[in-house]
């Protein structure tokens, strides 16, 4: 089983702030790290999937990182909204196997 | 759309008894996958499945059972062997052999057995 860790488990920010949280892997055999975000009351969506140490992904005012030789991804959120509030998932694989284990989760609340 | 649902949002069953959940993708996807979440835990994959008529257990298999018959299909049948079915469930799929590829799910199943 991979262990994928996820810290801090939950935070609050207040809108405008940034923020960013960190997930860890184990970087043997390390294929792809994924990072989903999670609302309430719907399905998780794929925020990034990134595979290459270095790796850096924006989707609008949230980027990750990737060191694949450390094994941590870092998610930032730059400004954050109240539409930022969800749980934010980071999951990994190994090489040539679909299977993803899942952190915890980051659980972000922006309060306005 | 294309996408993936499950159905029944909600159920209950009472202990002892078998319950079936349902899992249907129109994605075209090879692969499909059932995840457990419990409060405080992240999500724990069940079985999953890479092509028709074949499945793997996955960390936490011990009284599930699940079957793929067809491509669009990955029904998750919770038995009375399962020690604490009560539990929100969450179904998956993706393509097969492209590990750099997103997973997509569908809305969830929240089982709760009395």
């Amino acid at each position: 089983i991979l262990n994928v860790e996820q810290s801090p488990q939950s935070l609050h920010v207040q809108e405008g702030d940034s923020t960013n949280f960190t997930c860890s892997f184990p970087s043997s055999n390390f294929y792809a790290l994924h990072w989903y975000r999670w609302e309430t009351a719907k399905s998780p969506e794929a925020l990034f999937v990134m595979t290459l140490n270095g790796d850096e992904k924006k989707k609008g005012r949230i980027s990750a990182t990737l060191n694949t030789k450390e094994g941590y991804s870092y998610l930032y959120i730059k400004g954050s909204q109240p539409e930022d509030s969800a749980t934010y998932l980071c999951a990994s694989n190994t090489y040539g196997n679909n299977r993803l284990a899942f952190g915890k989760g980051n659980q972000v609340v922006v309060i306005p | 759309d294309g996408g993936i649902t499950q159905s029944p949002k909600y159920l209950f069953r009472k202990e002892g008894q078998n319950v079936t959940l349902s899992c249907e993708q129109n994605l075209n996807h090879d692969a499909m996958y059932w995840y457990r979440q419990d409060p405080g835990q992240g999500l724990r994959l069940i079985y999953y499945s890479q092509i028709v008529n074949d499945f793997q257990k996955g960390d936490i298999a011990e009284g599930y059972s699940v079957s793929r018959e067809k491509k669009e299909s990955f029904p998750l049948t919770v038995t009375s062997a399962q020690k604490n079915p009560t539990a929100f469930y969450l179904c998956a799929s993706s393509m097969y052999r492209q590990p750099n590829t997103e997973a997509f799910f569908g809305q969830g199943t929240r089982l709760t057995v009395v």
